[in-house]
């Protein structure tokens, strides 16, 4: 596709519930990374997947966050037992391999935990 | 500890301005800083990318320096437009992590009055 897609959009969910959110990179692009951005507060870096190397994790608040990514297509960031700080906007962004490339994002998929 | 600072309130400026940013960190040593702008409901759009090495980069109506002995970067818009309001993110790699693991400022909201 011409941009990074994410769905759904919204995402509305009980506290305690599993929820699944999906990235389509750019074609082409080996990198793909997830950022979480509440409300009126920067990007906070999730997790990154490069090519087929093992993905960072380091960002990944707690082990309810898990994250999977098909090769270098779809990835999908699964949050199980919500919580409502878990409410924010889940940003994806990919690039290109190699140092200082810029990351295009999606839209966000914004989750509301209530 | 680390951190990356920038203006959390708005700057509001009126139309053929000139609008500064500023970007300030803190404990970090990055090779590159890129500036992004994001508007509401939108993810980030990658706007420059500046070198430890360049004092200033320019394109269009956007110019950014960097001085990596005052660990700061200003990002400036001449003749601003109402087109430019948004929020503007800045955003610093960790260096030597031999991938683009960027840190995000929350962002400055720039408001352009006609």
């Amino acid at each position: 596709g011409a941009g990074v897609s994410q769905s759904p959009s919204n995402k509305v969910t009980e506290k305690g519930k599993d929820v699944e959110l999906r990235c389509d990179p750019i074609s082409g692009h080996t990198a793909l990374y997830w950022y979480r951005q509440r409300l009126g507060q920067g990007l906070e870096f999730l997790i990154y997947f490069q090519g087929n190397s093992a993905p960072d994790k380091s960002g990944l608040p707690s082990d309810r966050f898990s994250a999977e990514r098909t090769g270098e297509s779809v990835s999908t960031l699964t949050i199980q037992r919500t919580q409502q700080e878990d409410s924010a906007v889940y940003l994806c962004a990919s690039s290109l391999e190699g140092l200082a490339s810029l990351q295009y994002f999606g839209a966000g998929t914004r989750l509301s935990v209530l | 500890s680390q951190k990356i600072e920038q203006n959390s309130e708005a700057l509001n400026i009126q139309e053929g301005k000139t609008a500064t940013l500023t970007c300030n960190y803190t404990n970090y040593s990055p090779a590159y800083l890129q500036w992004y702008r994001q508007d509401p409901g939108r993810g980030p759009v990658f706007l420059l990318l500046i070198r430890e090495n360049e004092k200033e980069k320019r394109k269009e109506r956007l110019k950014v320096t960097f001085d990596t002995t005052l660990k700061q970067s200003l990002f400036h818009i001449t003749a601003s437009q109402p087109a430019d309001s948004a929020t503007y993110l800045c955003a610093l790699d960790q260096g030597n992590t031999g991938f683009q693991k960027l840190v995000f400022g929350t962002g400055t909201r720039l408001l352009v009055s006609p």
